[in-house]
């Protein structure tokens, strides 16, 4: 079945970038997503891309899409301590959202 | 802009107990779903309601019951909660579209 594979965690130095890397298994997931999820709080979405595209930049985020390596990662430039959260790496081949499955999430940790 | 509202935030239950986690959606979207994250798994769906009046499976139903209400109000209910029960619960909603708004969960233990 469809599976969505990240690491668990992540350190950086404040001010440096942030790479957070997803693969996944459908070769048909047509949205990929990333959502951010702050401590005590509910998962918030971040952006996302179409599987027909390579990249999107928005602001600070850029998220890169290898569709031949089922990967997606998602940089975050100047990384500050606000960023601090878990990342969770979603994807869906169906527009419906009781179909977007998610990865375990990577907790990113800033350090000074 | 209140969003995506659930409650009660922190419930301690004995096993056997039942509870109804309530969610309520301001937004006016036609979809709302319940989702339960555990370390290391990341979200799985329990049910979701596509529409007013209609109810689904998800991943993970099993010892969960749920009610669309209304439009805006979607309730998971535990009728004989258990140990394996015990997690952070979300509620979400979205419109036609697949982006999900989530609610700020529900820390639910179950001794």
């Amino acid at each position: 079945g469809e599976d969505v594979e990240q690491s668990l965690f992540l350190s950086v130095r404040e001010g440096d970038s942030s790479v957070i890397n997803c693969t996944y298994t459908d070769s048909s997931s047509t949205y990929l997503y990333w959502y951010k999820q702050e401590p005590g709080a509910g998962l918030q979405l971040l952006t996302y891309i179409f599987s027909n595209m390579d990249m999107k930049q928005d602001q600070r985020l850029t998220v890169l899409l290898n569709k031949k390596d089922k990967h997606l990662s998602l940089r975050i430039a100047d990384t500050q301590t606000g960023d601090s959260a878990i990342y969770f790496c979603a994807e869906s081949r169906y527009s419906s959202a009781s179909k977007i499955i998610f990865g375990s999430g990577t907790r990113l940790s800033i350090r000074p | 802009n209140a969003g995506v509202t659930q409650t009660p935030k922190f419930q301690v239950l004995k096993t056997g107990q039942s509870m109804t986690l309530q969610c309520a959606q301001d937004m006016n979207h036609n979809s709302m779903y319940w989702y339960r994250q555990d370390p290391g798994m990341g979200l799985r769906l329990i049910y979701y309601s596509a529409s007013e009046g209609t109810t689904d499976k998800g991943e993970v139903p099993n010892g969960y019951n749920v009610s669309r209400l209304n439009k805006r109000e979607f309730s998971l209910r535990l009728e004989s909660a258990a140990p394996s029960q015990t997690s952070v619960y979300f509620c979400a909603s979205s419109a036609s579209g697949n982006t999900i708004y989530f609610g700020e969960g529900s820390w639910l233990t179950v001794v």
